[in-house]
């Protein structure tokens, strides 16, 4: 099965751009590549997800490398709600279904 | 309802007890899973299910684990005979029926599971 790559932790200054970066080098060609966080004590929470071309939406937005080996989830302004454990996920489809497939996530660190 | 709802919040059990955690997924949605978080935050797929038939469970300790999702029931995660190893945030998930794996899932808070 194809896995995600990510850095154990970032850390970023509050109201900067912050740009979180995942590799899946094993990526299949319909695999959809999502984000969730997951704030302390929390269920991890939906953020962005795309298949090929780049995606925005209120809280993000998502940058697929053309050859869909890496992403990277941006957050234009990060806040200090922003700091969580980010996960870069695939979403596969198997079967006639589809499962996801975690990987170990990026703790971001928002300093004030 | 709008959210995943999953029962109880905390689970303390003895090594040997059976554990039995509960989740109601989201009204309308087709798709169930479940995940292990243990301390590392790496999450550990269990077993998925499509309405009421088990999708794929190949992450699933067989001999120990079961789980259920019948029509107009809570779905179910059984743990018979609990092991220290056990202990976790197990997470249920519901994702809406597609016809590819565009659909977010939509997490409830958890269960804690403690082995003592």
């Amino acid at each position: 099965d194809a896995k995600t790559t990510q850095p154990n932790s970032m850390e970023s200054n509050e109201e900067e751009p912050v740009h979180l970066p995942c590799n899946h080098s094993t990526i299949s060609g319909t695999d959809y590549i999502h984000w969730y966080r997951q704030l302390p004590s929390q269920g991890p929470e939906y953020v962005i997800h795309g298949l090929t071309s780049n995606v925005n939406n209120r809280m993000a937005s998502l940058a697929i490398a053309e050859d869909r080996k890496s992403s990277t989830l941006i957050l234009h302004r990060a806040t200090l709600r922003d700091a969580a454990v980010y996960y870069c996920i695939l979403s596969a489809q198997r079967g006639g279904g589809f499962k996801t497939i975690f990987g170990a996530g990026t703790r971001l660190f928002v300093k004030a | 309802g709008e959210e995943v709802a999953q029962t109880p919040k905390h689970l303390v059990r003895g090594e040997g007890q059976k554990a039995k955690l509960y989740c109601a997924p989201i009204k309308g949605h087709s798709y169930v899973f479940w995940y292990q978080q243990v301390l590392k935050n790496e999450f550990k797929f269990l077993i998925s299910f499509q309405n009421e038939n088990v999708f794929d469970e190949t992450g699933m300790p067989k001999e120990r684990f079961s789980a259920k999702c019948l029509p107009n029931s809570p779905c179910s995660l059984e743990i018979q005979a609990t092991k220290l190893e056990d202990s976790a945030v197990y997470f249920c998930a519901s994702s809406p029926l597609g016809t590819d794996s565009s659909y977010e899932q939509y997490f409830g808070p958890g269960t804690r599971l403690t082995v003592t």
